[in-house]
């Protein structure tokens, strides 16, 4: 069964560093991994995502991420933080068995502090 | 969020009442799922539809119905609440690998 995990319920960073929100995924065969962004009162936003080919992959408002096939992780980063980057983030990864659902991780709440 | 929307987006409503929640969109996807948020627990999927004719459970349907009226809606039902039903409920269309998600309607059930 396919599946992601958010380790960090909650992330701080100062305005300017850089950030990273962890997730590890568990798929059997290649897995198609996703980004999502939540703000506050709002519905999911995508933000990037991993089928094939590069593992770095780069998506909406400066954000990127890094595939590590060994590792089984899908990183989202971003080389500088910015206040309104502030939100929920959730990864999550494909079914590729009949239905292609996403199942998603437990989110990661991120506050970047000025 | 404005091709994928909700109504109502807040609602309180008593144990045992029956509520609908709708989505519409605009996007013209086939696709349309429901999903429910609780803190802590991430998204989890209530029921997808692929077509009018095609609607399938998730793995949280029991105490759920849907409707599927057109391609453009889809209709979640809470035959009768009970409190631990309180949870945003996101509706969400997809076309191809990407999935665009309504604002989110915020349940009640005291």
């Amino acid at each position: 069964a396919q599946s992601v995990a958010q380790p960090e319920d909650q992330v701080n960073v100062a305005e300017g560093n850089p950030l990273t929100v962890k997730c590890t995924y568990s798929v059997s065969g290649n897995p198609y991994l996703f980004w999502y962004v939540q703000y506050p009162n709002r519905g999911l936003q995508f933000l990037l995502k991993y089928i094939t080919g590069d593992n770095l992959v780069k998506g909406s408002y400066g954000f990127e991420a890094e595939f590590n096939k060994s590792q089984t992780s899908f990183h989202l980063k971003k080389p500088s933080a910015l206040v309104s980057d502030s939100a929920l983030y959730f990864c999550a990864v494909r079914d590729l068995t009949g239905a292609n659902n996403l199942f998603f991780g437990t989110g990661t709440r991120l506050t970047v502090i000025p | 969020d404005a091709d994928v929307t909700q109504t109502p987006r807040n609602r309180i409503t008593k144990t045992g009442k029956r509520i609908m929640l709708e989505c519409s969109q605009t996007k013209g996807h086939d696709r349309m799922y429901w999903y429910r948020q609780d803190p802590g627990l991430g998204l989890r999927l209530i029921y997808y539809s692929f077509d009018v004719k095609d609607i399938n459970k998730g793995e949280i349907s029991d105490g759920y119905s849907v409707s599927r009226q057109a391609q453009a809606k889809f209709s979640l039902s809470l035959e009768s609440a009970i409190p631990n039903q309180t949870a945003l409920y996101f509706c969400a269309t997809r076309s191809g690998s990407e999935q665009y998600f309504g604002p989110g309607t915020r349940l009640t059930v005291t």
